[in-house]
């Protein structure tokens, strides 16, 4: 089983829709993230979260929010999607200070039509 | 955050060394660079890290000047499974210790 498992892969949803984005991960790290990446840019922080009560905005967390419901579950939603928001998302996770380095997961593509 | 600069693409020869360069002339003293790259659309991939002495493993070795405001990443024998975007970041040294992606480096290796 992969380190960081994101469901689903791939999703596409109408305008004005709720969708959430799932992410689990078995590293036993306390340490998650949501990242979005857009066509031939790097990759933007959207929400992370160090533990379970503890959760903080990125760069672009307008019209996201999150929740994480255990050390190895992170879920980002999208309360009424847009089209702009059509993204490849990432989840990650890592263990305190500098010397873990990140693990991501594959991806999630979505598509707001 | 220091922030760096690298360059937006380049070529390397099957079997030959790949040398990226990343400058981050702002670096703070306790601060590490840090290398990941992508292959196409997967999850970035953590490659390698490190201080201020040079750095080797199994994927590649970091090479990082003696005042810290450049480094460079080899990949000794590229391979055409090497095509990827190369990201040189460096870690942030509050607590948040997000990492923080440019638009790194996209290396084609060619046979």
């Amino acid at each position: 089983d992969a380190d960081v498992t994101q469901t689903p892969r791939n999703r596409i949803t109408k305008t004005g829709k709720r969708i959430m984005l799932e992410c689990s991960q078995t590293k036993g790290h306390d340490r998650m993230y949501w990242y979005r990446q857009d066509p031939g840019l790097g990759l933007r922080l959207i929400y992370y979260s160090f533990d379970v009560k503890d959760i903080n905005k990125g760069e672009i967390s307008d019209g996201y929010s999150v929740s994480r419901q255990a050390q190895a579950k992170f879920s980002l939603s999208l309360e009424s999607a847009i089209p702009n928001q059509t993204a490849l998302y990432f989840c990650a996770t890592s263990g305190p200070g500098q010397l873990v380095g990140y693990t991501f997961g594959s991806g999630t593509r979505l598509t707001v039509v | 955050d220091a922030k760096t600069t690298q360059p937006p693409s380049m070529d390397c020869a099957e079997g030959r060394a790949a040398n990226l360069p990343c400058n981050h002339s702002t670096i703070s003293g306790n601060e590490y660079v840090y290398w990941y790259r992508q292959i196409h659309s997967q999850g970035p991939q953590y490659i390698i890290h490190g201080l201020k002495n040079n750095e080797t493993n199994e994927m590649a070795s970091l090479i990082i000047t003696e005042d810290r405001k450049s480094s460079t990443l080899i990949l000794p024998h590229a391979t055409l499974r090497d095509t990827a975007v190369y990201y040189c970041i460096v870690r942030t040294q509050s607590n948040t210790g997000k990492l923080i992606f440019g638009q790194g480096t996209t290396l084609q290796v060619k046979p």
